[in-house]
């Protein structure tokens, strides 16, 4: 059963400090992961795909890359509106067509 | 460019009855698929459609369909509302990549 695991649960930091998110998964075969971002009260907001390991993907602080096995969202300096709950997905090459399977989210808080 | 609309925005129904919601797709995105998103369970997936067919089906029961229009303009619609069925319901669609844009969901509250 294909899985995904992010942690933190929660990460408070002050702004200027760097850190990363990570996003564990398995699946039987990964035709992608995704990175979302999430506002309260919103949808998720597309941020990154990736495709093979040792593949990264940059957006201004943010820096996604993927293992065979894991995610990380890397955050370089962070500002207070980063803060979000970031999502990993992954799409299964075995499994179903358009079906996401959603990690429960890393909530980050950015302090100034 | 316009992006995926989901209407109401809040809706608060009543145990027993039943409720339609509604997902506009981004022009040009023939797959729709829902979502449901609780605090406990996080984002879960209803089902899917493209080209007015259901494509796959997540695991929830019966009381919760869904379908596509021509234009491919999606309804899903809740049927005997449980406490239970209170959350974000989420819609995104899809072009020919593997990318989900997903609209701002639909919050719904039964009391």
């Amino acid at each position: 059963e294909d899985q995904v695991t992010q942690s933190p649960e929660a990460l408070r930091l002050q702004e200027g400090e760097s850190s990363s998110l990570n996003c564990s998964y398995t699946v039987s075969g990964l035709r992608g992961l995704f990175w979302y971002r999430q506002d309260p009260g919103k949808g998720p907001e597309f941020l990154f795909t990736l495709y093979s390991a040792g593949e990264e993907k940059e957006k201004e602080r943010l820096k996604a890359t993927l293992t065979k096995k894991e995610s990380f969202l890397h955050i370089t300096a962070p500002k207070p509106e980063d803060s979000a709950t970031y999502l990993c997905a992954v799409l299964d090459y075995g499994g179903s067509q358009g079906n996401l399977i959603f990690g429960k989210g890393t909530k980050l808080s950015v302090k100034p | 460019k316009a992006g995926v609309t989901q209407t109401p925005r809040y809706l608060i129904k009543t145990r027993g009855q039943q409720v339609t919601l509604s997902c506009s797709p981004i022009s040009g995105h023939r797959s729709v698929s829902w979502y449901q998103q609780t605090p406990g369970q996080g984002l879960q997936f209803l089902f899917e459609y493209f080209s007015e067919t259901q494509r796959n089906k997540g695991n929830f029961p019966g009381r919760f369909s869904g379908r596509q229009f021509s234009n491919s303009r999606s309804e899903m619609n809740v049927s005997t509302l449980e406490l239970g069925d209170s959350a974000l319901y989420l819609c995104a669609s899809r072009k020919t990549g593997d990318e989900a844009f997903f609209g701002q969901g639909t919050r719904l509250t039964v009391v």
